[in-house]
């Protein structure tokens, strides 16, 4: 039972561009998500969170927006930069459980 | 922020012996570390919680006499692959919660391969 959905395995996008990333979910208690980013041969960098009680949360290139009625969340990242690319984690826990459930992940390839 | 550090990052080892892997939080106390695993092209799948002075909770269809897991104390925990076999080779990754800071924070990870 994938929880955490990721349908999109791979995206390409233009240097200077928008990339969104998108991710659903099924379990109605997660009230907490995450989004990680991870090169290979290492482990995922924390990049942007958001909290149920908030639809978005802005850091810099990276804003998440979060739709609880349709259980999906996505990650905007603009303008994109070749240094963006990599696999993109989409997590979602429900506090104080502590356990994060990873969706499949994304590949984001930036082309210059 | 908070750093967790995974040692050893690579690991090649015979069929039939055992390999520990450290996970250590380096500028904070965890009570509770967690144990992932990746197969090439997933996710990360949890596979224990492990927690500073007690058992570990092992997740459905992990094998706990497999995976030995230690976390002795408040900054290290070890993931203990018993008996390794090829089907063992993977990715593990270990993280750690900063009290202070609530996303998890991951290890480098540890590539093992079984031959």
């Amino acid at each position: 039972d994938q929880q955490v959905k990721q349908n999109s395995p791979s995206l390409s996008v233009q240097e200077g561009r928008i990339s969104i990333l998108n991710c659903d979910y099924t379990n109605s208690m997660f009230d907490y998500f995450l989004w990680y980013k991870k090169y290979p041969a290492e482990g995922p960098t924390f990049l942007i969170s958001i909290s149920s009680i908030k639809d978005k949360n802005e850091d810099g290139r990276f804003t998440v927006f979060l739709n609880k009625s349709a259980k999906h969340l996505s990650l905007h990242i603009v303008p994109s930069q070749p240094g963006d690319s990599a696999v993109y984690f989409c997590a979602a826990e429900r506090q104080g459980a502590q356990k994060l459930v990873f969706g499949q992940g994304t590949r984001l390839t930036i082309n210059p | 922020g908070a750093v967790v550090s995974q040692h050893p990052s690579r690991v090649i080892c015979k069929s039939g012996t055992s390999v520990k892997i450290e996970c250590r939080s380096l500028d904070f106390q965890a009570t509770t570390m967690f144990w992932y695993r990746q197969f090439p092209k997933q996710s990360l799948m949890l596979m224990a919680t492990s927690n500073e002075g007690s058992k570990a909770t092992y997740e459905q269809g992990v094998e706990k006499d497999k995976f030995l897991i230690n976390h002795a104390s408040l900054t290290l925990s070890t993931l203990t692959v018993t008996s390794a076999h090829p089907e063992d080779s993977s990715f593990y990754i270990c993280s750690a919660r900063d009290p202070q800071d609530s996303p998890l924070h991951f290890g480098n990870g540890t590539r093992l391969t079984v031959t």
